[in-house]
């Protein structure tokens, strides 16, 4: 079965970076976008980049990019997310996500079906 | 951006009862929508895709319809198990994608 399983809650300081993991089994890694999402307390969740971990293709939504990279090691079947520059609003429980548009395409849109645990990182000084 | 509006923010409501949660968009998605459940502490759960296709494993009574600019989210007879927070969430382009704000369902 698929599993997306993300590295343990993080806490930073305010101007700090923090990478997060995502590890992926139970289907071939390369096959599907892995997008990364956030949830600040009492928010719904906030999309943030995808990658195709095929090619390397990254997309950021605007108000992550320059702060936001996606990177990916397929011999692990692993993608990491890092962060950098955290403030105070960027307290909230990270999220890698996998849905059903092959890696083999792209200008398909996608919902999400599986999900990550969540890694909650705190930023407070 | 497209922006999602949920309404309401939290309803209150018994065992039993049939309950709605409307979702608006800001510019027509088509049909490219779909619903989320949430407990506390865990991932959100995919219920529908594409505005009324259940996922696999969903109970049938969770119930999808909408297009362009208005869904909503029915669930026709509330279990124990359905008191969560929702959300809707759009992806009508692969460079954006959106979540509404939430409608946390409480027992009345």
């Amino acid at each position: 079965q698929v599993q997306l399983v993300q590295s343990g809650a993080e806490v930073k300081k305010p101007g700090a970076s923090v990478k997060v993991s995502c590890r992926a089994s139970g289907y071939s890694f390369i096959d599907y976008y892995i997008y990364w999402l956030r949830q600040a307390p009492g928010q719904g969740p906030e999309w943030m980049a995808w990658i195709n971990p095929d090619s390397g293709d990254t997309h950021h939504a605007q108000k992550f990019q320059g702060r936001v990279s996606v990177t990916r090691d397929s011999s692990i079947n692993t993608a990491e997310m890092e962060m950098s520059g955290l403030r105070s609003d960027d307290t909230a429980v990270y999220y890698c996500a996998r849905g059903l548009v092959s890696a083999q395409f792209s200008g398909n849109a996608d919902y999400f079906p599986y999900w990550g645990q969540g890694t909650p990182v705190i930023v407070s000084s | 951006d497209i922006q999602m509006t949920q309404s309401p923010s939290t309803l209150s409501a018994s065992i039993g009862d049939r309950v709605t949660i409307t979702c608006r968009a800001s510019q027509s998605i088509s049909r490219w929508l779909a619903w989320y459940q949430q407990k506390p502490g865990t991932a959100p759960k995919l219920l529908i895709y594409r505005a009324s296709i259940l996922e696999n494993g969903v109970p049938s009574r969770f119930i999808g319809s909408g297009s362009g600019t208005e869904f909503t989210l029915t669930i026709s007879s509330l279990q124990p198990d359905d008191f969560a927070t929702y959300y809707c969430q759009q992806y009508s382009s692969y460079l954006m994608y959106s979540f509404g704000q939430g409608t946390r369902l409480e027992l009345k």
